[in-house]
């Protein structure tokens, strides 16, 4: 099992590029959501999905798209970078368990830089 | 939405020494609570929970106590070691964040250094 996978690993991008950022899990797992982490800050939620064909806004969703087409992967969009998306993201998954809350698997990030 | 804070945001110790890092919360309707470790550069992982209708949990030399009508959880490590040196976060999960969603709220974690 690879677990959660991210790509890619890094990207340079300059103000007002576009690009996509793909998490993939392979542990069959129902919830999916991407955060950034800026220093100081934890880790802030931008969306989430609960399940194939479904999104939803996390705390910080502006300037940030996402679509969940499949039930493995969940693809975060930036269509319009600005410095301020300078950032780690993170991507994470977890099962349903019967509504109980349980671990979250991360990815190994992907740091981008807006120049 | 929940509102999080962790205490202190820097913790250097002695090798050997424990270390203690609280968090608060605000939404009283919380119902688990995790901790996640972060070494530098590598991605969160879990390493405690502890979910609402117990007080105490521990594994090994880590624990979690968790006092619900204070609103505030506590990670506890015992014998502390260099490798325990990381970044350390608490995510409650809150039910104001939506029933069906399983948000986690995360606090903006705490550097513990463990000094050999």
């Amino acid at each position: 099992n690879a677990g959660v996978t991210q790509t890619p690993k890094f990207r340079v991008l300059k103000t007002g590029q576009s690009m996509t950022l793909l998490c993939a899990q392979d542990m069959n797992h129902e919830y999916m959501y991407w955060y950034r982490q800026d220093p100081g800050m934890g880790l802030r939620l931008i969306h989430y999905s609960v399940g194939e064909g479904t999104t939803a806004k996390g705390e910080v969703p502006d300037g940030y798209n996402v679509s969940r087409l499949k039930k493995q992967n969940f693809l975060l969009g930036l269509e319009s970078a600005a410095p301020s998306q300078t950032s780690v993201y993170f991507c994470a998954s977890s099962p349903l368990l019967s509504r109980i809350p349980s671990e979250q698997f991360f990815g190994p990030g992907t740091r981008l830089t807006v120049l | 939405g929940e509102n999080v804070e962790q205490h202190p945001s820097t913790l250097s110790v002695q090798e050997g020494d424990s270390a203690v890092i609280k968090c608060t919360y605000s939404d009283s309707a919380s119902n688990y609570f995790p901790w996640y470790k972060q070494e530098l550069g590598k991605r969160p992982q879990l390493i405690i929970d502890i979910r609402s209708n117990v007080g105490e949990k521990k594994d090994q030399r880590i624990a979690v106590t968790l006092n619900k009508t204070a609103k505030h959880f506590s990670l506890h490590i015992t014998e502390t070691q260099p490798e325990d040196s990381a970044v350390y976060f608490c995510a409650p999960r809150g039910l104001s964040s939506g029933a069906g969603s399983y948000q986690l709220t995360f606090g903006k974690g705490t550097k513990l250094s463990v000094i050999p």
